[in-house]
């Protein structure tokens, strides 16, 4: 079947390091994204890893994949006011569709 | 700003009414997509055109259609409205085909059934 699952609700102290993570249980993922959403705004694609790799980093964000456990975590180092929002992590069915099937989203709240 | 534009950006109307929601895909993507994000739901892939064909459908309602033109603009229409259709209609885009791993959305279109 295809679900994703993620943790609701993340509070982090700003400059500590966030880590929201996600399970995906269909094993045909090609690619698996991580989308952050601000209040009242659209989806902001942060970054996406192909599921052959292991890790992927882009400036603060490392995105870590275990596709045995297919467990998919984003990490924000030095994590900022600015970054309070919800962040969706998504899996990418089949290689020629562009379905994706996303979490339900992590609201992470960053205290100053 | 991911160079997908949707419009309207909110959108109020009656129960039985029906509503066109536009999409204008980034520059040189093929690929357009629908999703509806609601409270209770989450996000829910609805449909996928690529090139003006229909590639992928997921949980849309018999009461919705899309359609892409030559342009490659898109449009959703939502028929018979109910007040369970409130909520949040994106529009997304990509270059499509097996190379379309970057998809990106637009702001969104509020949709509210009163």
């Amino acid at each position: 079947g295809e679900d994703v699952e993620q943790s609701l609700f993340l509070s982090v102290r700003e400059g500590d390091s966030s880590v929201i993570n996600c399970t995906y249980t269909d094993s045909s993922s090609t690619y698996l994204y991580w989308y952050k959403q601000e209040p009242g705004a659209g989806l902001q694609l942060l970054t996406y890893i192909f599921s052959n790799m292991d890790m992927k980093q882009d400036q603060r964000l490392t995105v870590l994949l275990n596709k045995k456990d297919k467990h998919l975590s984003l990490r924000i180092a030095d994590t900022q006011t600015g970054d309070s929002a919800i962040y969706f992590c998504a899996e990418k069915i089949g290689s020629n569709t562009g379905k994706l099937i996303f979490g339900q989203g992590t609201t992470l709240q960053v205290k100053p | 700003d991911s160079g997908v534009t949707q419009t309207p950006k909110h959108l109020i109307t009656a129960t039985g009414q029906r509503v066109t929601l536009r999409c204008s895909p980034r520059s040189g993507d093929l690929s357009v997509y629908w999703y509806q994000q609601s409270l209770d739901q989450g996000l829910q892939f609805l449909i996928q055109y690529y090139n003006g064909e229909e590639r992928a459908k997921g949980n849309i309602l018999e009461r919705f259609s899309a359609q892409q033109f030559p342009d490659l603009h898109s449009e959703l229409n939502l028929s018979s409205l109910e007040l369970g259709d409130s909520a949040l209609y994106f529009c997304a885009s990509s270059l499509g085909g097996s190379s379309g791993n970057t998809i990106y959305f637009g702001e969104g279109s509020w949709l509210t059934v009163v």
